[in-house]
């Protein structure tokens, strides 16, 4: 069965840092691999969507990479702002056994960028 | 305007009332999901269509119920059977099963 584990599971940085966010995989039999963001009591919103042939993808001060033979993903924000705080979470849609079809989250990160 | 609507968003209820959760898309996409998300334990597949009059069961169906009688719509019914029903459920939608998912807004039901 997929485990997706998220590490760490929070995250306090000052203003203007670059960080990364770490997700790593159990099953390498995936589609694809999503980063969300979730405002506390909101729902998620897509940041970054990695196809399994792709090795990374980019958008604005976000960079995510993909290791699927080695079970990783990094999330990358550069120049950290207060308005990255939030949660974020990863998931892979998983391509074969039980899980067929169906994403599989982590437990998240709480990043707090503080002034 | 496209998109994915919950209602409530916020749900009070008794213990052992049955209440039903609002999910409606205009995004023409087939497949629908129902999640659950407790504090600390990552989102958890309730329920899942890929089309209309067809649904699976997930990870953790024990104690809800769902319906896809309309493309648009996938409502879940939390039955008195859950044992824990007070957690966020959102829901969410995608082109087809295996494609991406589109999240709403999340509805907080609160059972005391």
């Amino acid at each position: 069965k997929q485990e997706v584990t998220q590490i760490p599971a929070a995250l306090s940085v000052p203003e203007g840092e670059n960080l990364v966010l770490n997700c790593s995989f159990t099953d390498s039999a995936i589609y694809n691999l999503q980063w969300f963001r979730q405002d506390p009591g909101k729902g998620l919103t897509s940041l970054l969507l990695i196809q399994s042939s792709q090795r990374e993808q980019t958008s604005g001060r976000l960079n995510a990479s993909l290791d699927k033979s080695s079970g990783r993903s990094t999330l990358y924000i550069a120049a950290s702002q207060p308005g990255d705080s939030a949660t974020y979470l990863c998931a892979v849609l998983n391509a074969g056994g039980t899980s067929y079809g169906k994403l599989t989250f982590g437990q998240g990160t709480i990043l707090t960028v503080h002034p | 305007d496209g998109g994915i609507t919950q209602s409530p968003k916020y749900l009070f209820r008794k213990e052992g009332q049955n209440v039903t959760l609002s999910c409606e898309q205009n995004l023409n996409h087939d497949a629908m999901y129902w999640y659950r998300q407790d504090p600390g334990q990552g989102l958890r597949l309730i329920y899942y269509s890929q089309i209309v009059n067809d649904f699976q069961k997930g990870d953790i169906a024990e104690g809800y119920s769902v319906s896809r009688e309309k493309k648009e719509s996938f409502p879940l019914t939390v039955t008195s059977a859950q044992k824990n029903p007070t957690a966020f459920y959102l829901c969410a939608s995608s082109m087809v099963q295996g494609y991406e998912q589109y999240f709403g807004p999340g509805t907080r039901l609160t059972v005391t």
